[in-house]
C-alpha cells in the first residue's frame, strides 16, 4: 500500500522561508512530485525528484532522501500569493506510474 | 489553450440523476487519469485510461461509476443515480505515459448533488 504524510497546516510571514515536509511509505519508488493548489483551482505542477538531493527552481526547492522516505519543499522570500495547499505525490513504479497524493499542507502567509 | 480541458466546470444534479464529466487531454498526451477531491481531503485516484482502454480502475467505486476514453473525442466519467456523497471536485489529468510521467491537471468539475 501507499502512505504519504504531510502536516495539515502551516503559517509563515511574508518574506520568510518555510519548509514543508513529506514522508512516504510506498511499495516502490519511481519519483516524488510537488503540486500547488489554490482554493477552488486545479493543482499545478511545481517540481519532481527522482534522485537524492536538492532540486532548485527559483524561489522553490525540493529535496529527496529515498533511504529515509522523506522529502521537503522549501519556499523562500514568501509572498502572499504563496498561500495555498501544497501536495506531495509519489509514483511507485514497478509497473504503476499512477501518482498517489498526500492530503496536502495548507500554507497561510501573513503580512 | 493546449492544456487539459474539462467541462462542465460546475454541475448541479438532483439525487438519482446522471452526471457526465468530460476531459480532453493536453495536446500530445494519450494517458488520462481521473481523481476525486472531497472537501478538506486529498486527491483520490479513481481510474487511469489510454485511448479505448481502461488500464487501472482500482479506485473506482464498483457501482454507478464508469469511465471511457474513446478513439475519438474526450474521456468521460459517468456517475449514474447520483447521491449526496458524490458531491466533490473531479479532476482530470493527462500525461505522455513515458519517462517520469508527470501528470498535468485540468481545472476540475465541481459536482453538487441536491
Amino acid at each position: 500500500g501507499q502512505n504519504i504524510d504531510q502536516p495539515t497546516e502551516m503559517t509563515a510571514t511574508e518574506g520568510a522561508i518555510v519548509q514543508i515536509n513529506c514522508t512516504y511509505q510506498t511499495s516502490g519508488f519511481n519519483g516524488l512530485f510537488w503540486y500547488q493548489q489554490h482554493a477552488g483551482e486545479a493543482p499545478t505542477f511545481l517540481s519532481y525528484n527522482v534522485l537524492d538531493g536538492l532540486e532548485e527552481k527559483g524561489r522553490f526547492s525540493s529535496f529527496l532522501s529515498r533511504s529515509k522516505g522523506y522529502s521537503y519543499l522549501l519556499l523562500k522570500e514568501l509572498q502572499m500569493k504563496d498561500s495555498a495547499s501544497y501536495l506531495c505525490a509519489v509514483t511507485p513504479g514497478k509497473g504503476s506510474y499512477i501518482p498517489t497524493f498526500g492530503r496536502g499542507t495548507s500554507l497561510i502567509v501573513h503580512p | 489553450n493546449a492544456g487539459v480541458m474539462q467541462n462542465p466546470r460546475h454541475l448541479v444534479r438532483r439525487r438519482g440523476q446522471e452526471a457526465r464529466l468530460r476531459c480532453s487531454p493536453m495536446k500530445g498526451h494519450s494517458h488520462v487519469y481521473w481523481y476525486r477531491q472531497l472537501p478538506e481531503e486529498g486527491l483520490k485516484f479513481m481510474v487511469y485510461l489510454q485511448k479505448e482502454n481502461i488500464i487501472d480502475e482500482s479506485g473506482m467505486p464498483k457501482e454507478r461509476f464508469s469511465a471511457e476514453f474513446p478513439k475519438e473525442g474526450p474521456s468521460i466519467l459517468r456517475i449514474q443515480q447520483v447521491v449526496r456523497g458524490d458531491s466533490a471536485a473531479y479532476f482530470c489529468a493527462s500525461s505522455t505515459g513515458t519517462g517520469l510521467n508527470t501528470i498535468y491537471f485540468g481545472e476540475g468539475s465541481w459536482l453538487t448533488v441536491v
